[in-house]
């Protein structure tokens, strides 16, 4: 199965505002929207961005998403110890007939 | 408020078949969403791997697709998921979920509900 790529690791320091990108095609991202979760080691994921750019209630402001083109990006500003986590975009892919997850990015906060 | 809540063996022996459920309570299934499984290895990351609509629509992760079988029941509320033949490589947390995939005015929801999740275990 074709995924989207993220990078498998980013960092940041308190305060600091950090990006993950999640690359995908024109089946995927291209044409569908982008979801992100946020996972805690041992938990269920959670959503935190649903329709490329909207907040489900109860996420702070300060995670926003976008889309452009085959890509989505998540932002994390005012970075905090507690958004140390593993983050995953996913879209429908109209080829595959299937939703297809990024690989994952742990985001670790210095 | 929605809760799914996933049953599993546990503990499953290679070449067998696993057989998982998912009860969901708070709504009914048939009204509609597209009732999905998920899993995750140690380690690494989400993968997909089926869901069903009560019209019948049914979609299968093209990887998986020949050792799957998903399925309703909405007298019990709750839906199924059978896999063939499992190797070690299925070892994993399976979560059922909720994927609300119609889009109303440009808004697609997509997964947004998630069970706590049932370790699976393959091995002899």
């Amino acid at each position: 199965q074709s995924v989207p790529s993220q990078p498998p690791s980013a960092s940041g320091t308190p305060g600091q505002r950090v990006t993950i990108s999640c690359s995908g095609s024109y089946s995927n991202i291209g044409t569908n929207t982008v979801n992100w979760y946020q996972q805690f080691p041992g938990t269920t994921p959670r959503l935190i961005i649903y329709s490329n750019n909207l907040r489900p209630s109860g996420v702070p402001i300060r995670f926003s998403g976008s889309r452009s083109g085959t890509s989505a990006s998540l932002a994390i500003s005012g970075l905090q110890s507690g958004d140390e986590a593993d983050y995953y975009c996913a879209s429908w892919d109209d080829s595959q007939k299937a939703v297809v997850f990024g690989g994952g990015t742990k985001l670790t906060v210095l | 408020q929605v809760e799914l809540q996933e049953s599993g063996p546990g503990l499953v022996k290679p070449s067998e078949t696993l057989s998982l459920a998912c009860v969901v309570s708070g709504y009914p299934i048939s009204r509609g969403y597209h009732w999905t499984w998920v899993r995750q290895p140690p380690g690494k990351g989400l993968e997909w791997m089926a869901s069903s609509h009560p019209s019948g629509t049914t979609y299968y992760n093209p990887s998986l697709k020949s050792r799957l079988t998903i399925s309703l029941d909405t007298s019990k509320n709750r839906f199924s998921l059978k896999m063939t033949s499992v190797t070690a490589a299925d070892t994993a947390v399976y979560y059922c979920a909720r994927d609300e995939r119609h889009c109303s005015g440009g808004v697609c929801p997509g997964i947004d509900v998630w069970g706590q999740g049932t370790t699976v275990t393959v091995s002899s």
